[in-house]
């Protein structure tokens, strides 16, 4: 089975931190996503990676930057975590050697920012 | 750009009865694909169903299937003999042709009365 783990359920941080979510999934799938899911605006793609090193930018990557040095790893970063960044924050990860490329999802990240 | 609509935020359903979950989407591409998400309160979103565009048959998977309407951009979810357990966020997604990220509408609440 493939496994796509998040290294927090549920994270509190200061308004003004810096904030690391990382990701890993252990199907050595070439794709990874970063999405942030909010009641009433479902998911929003904010960065993805087709390989190691690569990343491109979603539809809301403001205030966030990614990072693959692995290619089992993907983190999301926000630089200074702000209120409106209050949000559950999904990873998933497909393979990128054709077929349907059926994206696998983390638990998801519950971040709170005060 | 390709958008996906669910025009249902939530619904319900008796214990044993069916439902059907309504998405349409826009696109201007012949081949893609297109999933259905199951989100349960507080766990991990796991594929429920896929259909390939160029499949006119429609997809079945157990109590779950699918009415893809490809002229009208259609592609409805069916639960047959509704369970307790089918109770979550669903989520209507597309995948254009290549390796390009899913785009999601922006779910459905399903309840299951028993």
């Amino acid at each position: 089975d493939v496994k796509v783990t998040q290294s927090s359920r549920y994270l509190v941080k200061r308004t003004g931190e810096k904030v690391f979510l990382e990701c890993v999934q252990d199907m050595d799938h070439e794709n990874m996503f970063w999405y942030r899911q909010d009641p009433g605006l479902g998911l929003r793609l904010i960065y993805f990676s087709y390989d190691v090193k690569m990343k491109e930018k979603g539809d809301i990557p403001e205030g966030y930057s990614v990072s693959r040095e692995k290619k089992e790893r993907f983190s999301l970063i926000l630089e200074s975590a702000s209120t409106n960044q209050t949000s559950m924050y999904l990873c998933a990860s497909s393979s990128g050697a054709g077929g349907s490329y059926e994206q696998y999802f983390g638990p998801g990240t519950r971040l709170t920012v005060t | 750009a390709q958008t996906v609509t669910q025009s249902q935020p939530e619904m319900s359903v008796q214990e044993a009865e069916t439902v059907t979950l309504s998405c349409t989407y826009d696109t201007s591409e012949s081949d893609y694909y297109l999933f259905w998400y199951k989100q349960p309160p507080s766990r991990q979103m796991i594929l429920v169903i896929r259909q390939e565009a160029y499949k006119q048959q429609n997809a079945t998977e157990n109590r779950f299937s699918v009415n893809f309407q490809k002229a009208a951009k259609s592609f409805s979810l069916k639960i047959s003999d509704s369970q307790l357990g089918d109770a979550a966020m669903y989520f209507c997604a597309y995948r254009g042709s290549g390796n390009t990220p899913l785009v999601f509408g922006k779910g459905t609440r399903l309840s299951v009365i028993a």
